[in-house]
């Protein structure tokens, strides 16, 4: 069956380091991959999105990669501040159709 | 641009009873998703429409569950009848998307349903 797994529920970091999330997938072969932002009470805000045939992504202090042989993306925080604490969730695309999300990776960034 | 506009907000209710969740979504946007997050099972897909036709229903969780777009500008989700486990916030999302563009979807702030 089709799955996308973000393998932290949670993850603390210091304020200045790089945050690193990862989204796997299993019985996928997305043509495009988004990670998204929520906050508590608040609906996905979208981040990012990068193509099957891209390796890397970048915007601002955020940077993502995808590897379609390993079948993962690595979301990137560079510099990272308490402002960045929030769930990140990682959302598979076949081709501009359906979008399954993963269950997300809740950040927080301490001062 | 007001954004995707759900409402409502809150919604508690008996089981048995009958809910009806609203969406509108962004002005232009050709596709409409309706999703479900709760803590257990994460943001699932319910149902996607593209221009108004529903495409994917596989997620809706069973007959009780029914959703509609009856044109561009409204869509609505409709749980009847409600059962405690249908506790959950429900979002909407839109999006201009086809199989060449995957456009970002943009989310209302969702509708926290609460059966007893």
């Amino acid at each position: 069956s089709q799955k996308i797994e973000q393998n932290s529920e949670a993850l603390n970091i210091q304020e200045g380091k790089t945050a690193t999330l990862t989204c796997n997938y299993t019985n996928y072969s997305p043509a495009y991959l988004q990670w998204y932002r929520q906050d508590p009470g608040r609906g996905p805000v979208f981040l990012l999105l990068i193509r099957e045939n891209e390796k890397e992504k970048r915007k601002e202090r955020l940077k993502v990669t995808f590897d379609t042989t390993l079948k993962q993306s690595l979301f990137h925080i560079t510099a990272s501040q308490p402002a960045d604490s929030a769930t990140y969730l990682c959302a598979l695309d076949p081709w501009g159709n359906d979008m399954r999300f993963g269950a997300g990776t809740r950040l927080t960034v301490k001062p | 641009d007001a954004g995707v506009i759900q409402s409502p907000r809150h919604e508690v209710t008996e089981m048995g009873q009958e809910v009806t969740l609203r969406c509108k979504p962004i002005s232009g946007h050709n596709s409409l998703f309706w999703y479900r997050q709760t803590m257990m099972r994460g943001l699932e897909l319910l149902i996607y429409f593209n221009n108004n036709v529903p495409i994917d229903d596989s997620g809706m969780p069973e007959d009780r569950f029914s959703a509609k777009m009856p044109n561009a500008s409204f869509s609505t989700l409709k749980i009847q009848p409600s059962e405690p486990r249908d506790s959950a916030v429900y979002f909407c999302a839109s999006s201009n998307r086809d199989r060449v563009f995957a456009g970002e979807l943009f989310f209302g702030e969702g509708s926290r349903l609460t059966v007893l």
